[in-house]
């Protein structure tokens, strides 16, 4: 069961150049979130999808966007990388809205994305 | 907005002994509160929640955590902790209403066991 998968896992990117943040869960989760986690920091949401079909934003969306492609992955895009784009990513997914303890279930997240923007 | 608050950047502790790690909440609303654990280089791992119902909450690893309303704390405890323990934790918390599927994380507190 590989749960929430993220790639790649390490990347370098030069200011101005573009890029995509590829995650996939295989939990049928509903509700998929991408986060940015910087020291001090914690986590700070960029974007969430409640569910296939919707996107909105959260704390940091400001240079990014993504894409909900199917029920299983939830993309990232850079359009145009920046210094202060420098973080580790992180995607996660939680289970259906509806149905059971819907509102309270927890998060689960993937390893990560390590990028780096000279 | 809701929020939480983690006021240690790091907690030192010995093997053995037990251990706290504080966090507070504002929230508009009934609290929905989450602990998390990271270990170095890997996600968030879901350790415990408070929803309802008891003030103590028990989770994985041996953690519970105590809620306590009239001082807006949800404090992570171990009674004896290992060198294993050693890691990053995160409090969250849920929003309300109609944004009940965003959460919020403090800032985190590094735990250091030492042997």
């Amino acid at each position: 069961n590989a749960g929430v998968t993220q790639t790649p896992k390490f990347q370098v990117l030069k200011t101005g150049q573009s890029m995509t943040l590829q995650c996939a869960q295989d939990m049928n989760h509903n509700s998929m979130y991408w986060y940015r986690q910087d020291p001090g920091m914690g986590l700070r949401l960029i974007y969430y999808s409640a569910s296939e079909g919707t996107t909105d934003k959260g704390e940091v969306p400001n240079g990014y966007n993504v894409s909900r492609l199917n029920k299983r992955e939830f993309s990232l895009r850079l359009e145009s990388a920046a210094p202060s784009q420098t973080s580790v990513y992180f995607c996660a997914s939680r289970s259906p809205v509806h149905g059971g303890d819907w509102g309270n279930q927890p998060q689960h997240f993937g390893d990560g994305t390590r990028l780096s923007i000279l | 907005a809701q929020s939480v608050a983690q006021p240690e950047d790091q907690v030192n502790v010995a093997e053995g002994n037990p251990l706290t790690v504080k966090c507070t909440y504002s929230v508009s609303g009934n609290p929905y509160l989450f602990w998390y654990v990271q270990y170095p280089n890997r996600g968030l791992q879901f350790l415990l929640k408070y929803i309802t119902g008891d003030n103590l909450v028990k989770g994985s690893y041996g953690f519970e955590a105590e809620f306590n309303k009239s001082q807006t704390s949800f404090h992570l405890k171990k009674p004896s902790a290992l060198v294993s323990d050693s890691a990053l934790y995160f409090c969250a918390v849920r929003d309300t209403g109609y944004n009940f599927n965003k959460f919020y994380f403090g800032s985190g507190t590094k735990l250091n066991v030492k042997p």
